[in-house]
């Protein structure tokens, strides 16, 4: 198993442009979330979903949009590059079979907007 | 809300050297509790979790973490650091069987050699 897979690594945006983080989980999980991580300040929740055709608002959703049409994918999309969106993000994602509740983590996207 | 809080922020260590990093959480019902690892340049990984039962779990690499539930504490800790170990640290929370963890904002770790 590949596990959480993410792509790019790395992106550089202008300020107004937009562009898609993609996602894929090849362990059958239901449950998928997307983080950023800032320094000194934790990872904090953008979107989530619960399952195909299921997304909910985290903590710090203003400025991106998900959209979940299979198990497997999660794709990220800014819309409007902002400097505010600079950050590294996380994909996770956890199967809510069995009672581990473990997250595993993708390798993460470090993205620049200047 | 539940909330998590991790006391060190920033914790430098000499190799050798014993480590115990605090995480306390404000949740009154049952929880799930996590640390995970973020080792330089790469993604979080889980070091341990504990669910029920003993309250000391043991993780990899030497670590364990003992589950105090009336300080709703879950410290981590190691008795001898090895410079491998210079990493961030992240203590998690799932509470009420919940599938949304609350993470704390890290410790970062240097170990000197």
């Amino acid at each position: 198993n590949a596990g959480v897979t993410q792509t790019p690594k790395f992106r550089i945006l202008k300020i107004g442009q937009s562009m898609t983080l993609q996602c894929t989980q090849d362990m059958n999980h239901n449950y998928m979330y997307w983080y950023r991580q800032d320094p000194g300040m934790g990872l904090k929740l953008i979107y989530y979903s619960v399952g195909a055709g299921i997304t909910d608002k985290g903590e710090v959703p203003n400025g991106y949009n998900v959209s979940r049409s299979t198990t497997e994918d999660f794709p990220l999309r800014l819309e409007l590059a902002a400097p505010s969106q600079t950050s590294v993000y996380f994909c996770a994602s956890t199967s809510t079979s069995g009672s581990s509740y473990e997250q595993y983590f993708g390798p993460g996207t470090r993205l620049t907007v200047t | 809300a539940q909330s998590v809080s991790q006391h060190n922020h920033h914790v430098i260590l000499s190799e050798a050297a014993s480590l115990e990093l605090g995480c306390n959480y404000s949740y009154g019902g049952t929880v799930n509790l996590f640390w995970y690892v973020q080792y330089p340049g790469q993604h979080l990984q889980l070091l341990l979790k504990y669910f029920s039962g003993d309250p000391l779990v043991k993780g990899i690499k030497g670590f364990e973490a003992e589950f105090i539930k009336s300080k709703f504490s879950f410290n981590l800790r190691k008795p001898s650091v090895q410079w491998s170990d210079t990493a961030e640290y992240f203590c998690a929370v799932n509470g009420g069987g919940s599938y949304i963890p609350t993470f704390g904002r890290g410790t970062s770790l240097i170990v000197h050699p």
